[in-house]
């Protein structure tokens, strides 16, 4: 089945503990992007990645980094995790640009206490 | 600077009535493409729609109708004889053509009563 694939679906963790949140996609495809979701502000992009070792910034980076050093994975780490980082991340591919949208992984929700 | 603009909140409605959703977006780009995305109360992200700047077109896809109008940067969707499940919170997004920043609105939450 074609999919993104986002691990955990729920973390709590504490302040300044490093994380990654792991995302896998088996379509090929060549786009992918991370997206934070809050409450009144809809979805932000984070990070997102044209090809393999090309990433670039969305529109919130800070506190966030990617690597993207295979096509099918695309991690989003969290080198010290602050309590306004806890929200709904959500990854997403898609084959190029101009095809139909993106694809979503089930999100993940992190609590940072 | 690229902007999605939601400007409805929260909607409801009763079943079986029509109900628009608006869109208004900002770009300077000539080339982008715009999306529909719709959230169920489980949480997923669904792809509804795409349009591309240079296809004016209106497209309906059984009780979903999309209106694309960019003499007023507008892409708005609408539903006819709504149905409860309907019921989700709806995003439109715009993506440029030579990267691929993507801009969501803040989206539109839909109830639809029975």
């Amino acid at each position: 089945e074609a999919q993104v694939t986002q691990n955990p679906r729920y973390l709590i963790t504490v302040t300044g503990k490093k994380l990654t949140v792991t995302c896998s996609q088996n379509m090929n495809h060549e786009y992918m992007s991370w997206y934070r979701q809050d409450p009144g502000l809809g979805l932000r992009q984070i990070y997102y990645s044209m090809n393999v070792e090309v990433t670039d910034k969305g529109d919130v980076p800070e506190g966030y980094k990617v690597s993207r050093k295979e096509k099918r994975n695309f991690p989003l780490i969290l080198e010290s995790p602050s309590p306004n980082q806890t929200s709904l991340y959500f990854c997403a591919s898609s084959l190029s640009l101009g095809t139909n949208g993106y694809t979503f992984g089930s999100g993940t929700r992190l609590t940072v206490v | 600077a690229q902007k999605v603009t939601q400007a409805q909140t929260e909607i409801s409605v009763v079943e079986k009535e029509d109900v628009t959703l608006d869109c208004v977006y900002e770009t300077r780009d000539t080339t982008y493409y715009l999306f529909w995305y719709k959230q169920p109360p489980s949480g997923e992200l669904v792809f509804l729609i795409r349009r591309n700047s240079f296809d004016e077109q209106n497209e309906i896809s059984g009780r979903y109708s999309w209106n694309f109008q960019k003499s007023t940067s507008s892409f708005n969707f609408t539903i006819t004889a709504s149905q409860v499940v309907d019921s989700a919170v709806y995003f439109c997004a715009l993506r440029m053509n030579r990267d691929d920043k993507i801009i969501f609105g803040k989206g539109t939450r839909l109830h639809i009563l029975p």
